[in-house]
């Protein structure tokens, strides 16, 4: 168990609805990672936290859009379903900025009908 | 822009075998390197890193990885395969701006 979790577990919505992933990273954590595992795209990097604030973005989509909380924990909000968005979504936290390592949580797994 | 390359996306080995999963980088500065495991239907576990020092790095479940910076690799080796070692392995590359890129994975099979 890496301290990372992530709800819910699975998820099954339809084209063209919006879904909220939730994570709540490690206690002490302030950085936030949201990466999507696909089989043709492999685990690519969407978007970072830190302490609240945006710090970096990756391969993200207008339609996906993310927050981190006062509490530290973050959501990722993706909207105008495809079902091309169908993946697992992973977060993974690391204490703070700088070269550390990430800790993975379970991952939510997107099926888009 | 930094790559990973993961060469073999399925590799397979008898129980008590060595095990050795290939993985080159391309980094335009110092790169830091992790090994991570995903086991069926779970998140990614991490193995090892490199980020400075001894270039010989030990990990969980008895994996090891060596930078070789003139060989621009960061393999990851076990001396001998236990059933349980079978899962997706993950190799990552990162550097000051934090993200983690990711190889496309090594699938490792054991066979008994």
């Amino acid at each position: 168990d890496s301290g990372v979790t992530q709800t819910p577990k699975h998820l099954i919505t339809a084209t063209g609805q919006r879904v909220t992933l939730r994570c709540s990273p490690r206690s002490g954590d302030l950085s936030v990672y949201w990466y999507q595992q696909s089989l043709d795209q492999g685990l690519q990097f969407l978007i970072q936290y830190y302490n609240g604030e945006e710090r970096a973005k990756g391969n993200i989509l207008e339609r996906f859009s993310a927050q981190q909380f006062p509490d530290l924990h973050s959501e990722l909000n993706l909207s105008s379903l495809e079902l091309g968005d169908s993946a697992l979504y992973f977060c993974a936290s690391s204490p703070r900025h700088g070269v550390y390592e990430q800790y993975f949580g379970p991952g939510t797994r997107l099926t888009v009908t | 822009a930094q790559s990973v390359t993961q060469l073999g996306s399925h590799v397979s080995v008898s129980e008590g075998a060595l095990v050795l999963l290939r993985c080159n980088y391309s980094s335009s500065v110092p790169p830091y390197l992790f090994w991570y495991v995903q086991y069926p239907n779970q998140g990614l576990q991490l193995l090892l890193k490199y980020t400075t020092g001894a270039t010989l790095v030990k990990g969980i479940n008895g994996f090891e990885a060596e930078f070789k910076k003139s060989e621009t690799s960061f393999h990851l080796t076990k001396p001998s395969a236990h059933m349980s070692d079978a899962a997706e392995y993950f190799c990552a590359v990162s550097s000051a701006n934090e993200k983690l890129t990711f190889g496309t994975g090594t699938r490792l099979t054991i066979i008994p």
